[in-house]
């Protein structure tokens, strides 16, 4: 099993370009989230899910949208990439429901923005 | 609100000392609450987890703490430091086990030799 994958593992972009980070579980968990690493400030959640079908604002969302494609797969996307939003990203996966209580995480994608 | 509060951006300790990073936090709730340890360029590793069964919680790699509710902390600590513990230490908090982790900013081990 991979566990929880993320794609890419790196990338740089100009201001105002798009793109999507991918992240992918075989888990079978049903919650998935997306924090934000930034130096001094440990991690910090964009978005969630709670199960497929639903999604929820984090505590710093604008400038970011979400998709729940599947139970499988959560994907982050920056339409108009900014220099604030260089960081590293990492997604993260929990079975859901009672009992469940250790979220896992990918190995990250490190996004600059220029 | 939940929030984490941990004391020291960066902690420095000889090889074999004792190992403590001090975790504060605030909830209206009883807590879950998390050490993850994080190697560089690495993701993060659950190192232990308070869900309130017994208050001293046992980790990996001779990693413990222990959970004070009358004083709100859950510090980390190892009574001999090894070379390949240093790392950055995150203390998270969530409501329930299945909720988002509300992080600390982190401290920053270094092991000194």
């Amino acid at each position: 099993n991979a566990g929880v994958t993320q794609t890419p593992k790196f990338q740089v972009l100009k201001t105002g370009q798009s793109m999507t980070l991918q992240c992918a579980q075989d888990m079978n968990h049903n919650s998935m989230y997306w924090y934000r690493q930034d130096p001094g400030m440990g991690l910090r959640l964009i978005y969630y899910s709670a199960s497929e079908g639903t999604t929820d604002k984090g505590e710093v969302p604008n400038g970011y949208n979400v998709s729940r494609l599947n139970k499988r797969e959560f994907s982050l996307r920056l339409e108009s990439a900014a220099p604030s939003q260089t960081s590293v990203y990492f997604c993260a996966t929990i079975l859901g429901g009672a009992g469940s209580d250790t979220q896992y995480f990918g190995p990250g994608t490190r996004l600059t923005v220029l | 609100a939940q929030s984490v509060t941990q004391l020291g951006s960066h902690v420095s300790v000889s090889e074999g000392a004792l190992v403590l990073l001090r975790c504060n936090y605030s909830s209206s709730v009883p807590p879950y609450l998390f050490w993850y340890v994080q190697y560089p360029n690495q993701g993060l590793q659950l190192l232990l987890k308070y869900t309130s069964a017994a208050t001293l919680v046992k980790g990996i790699n001779g990693f413990e703490a222990e959970f004070k509710k009358s004083e709100t902390s859950f510090h980390l600590t190892k009574p001999s430091a090894h070379m390949s513990d240093a790392a950055e230490y995150f203390c998270a908090v969530s409501e329930r086990g299945n909720t988002p982790l509300v992080f600390g900013k982190g401290t920053r081990l270094s092991v000194i030799a």
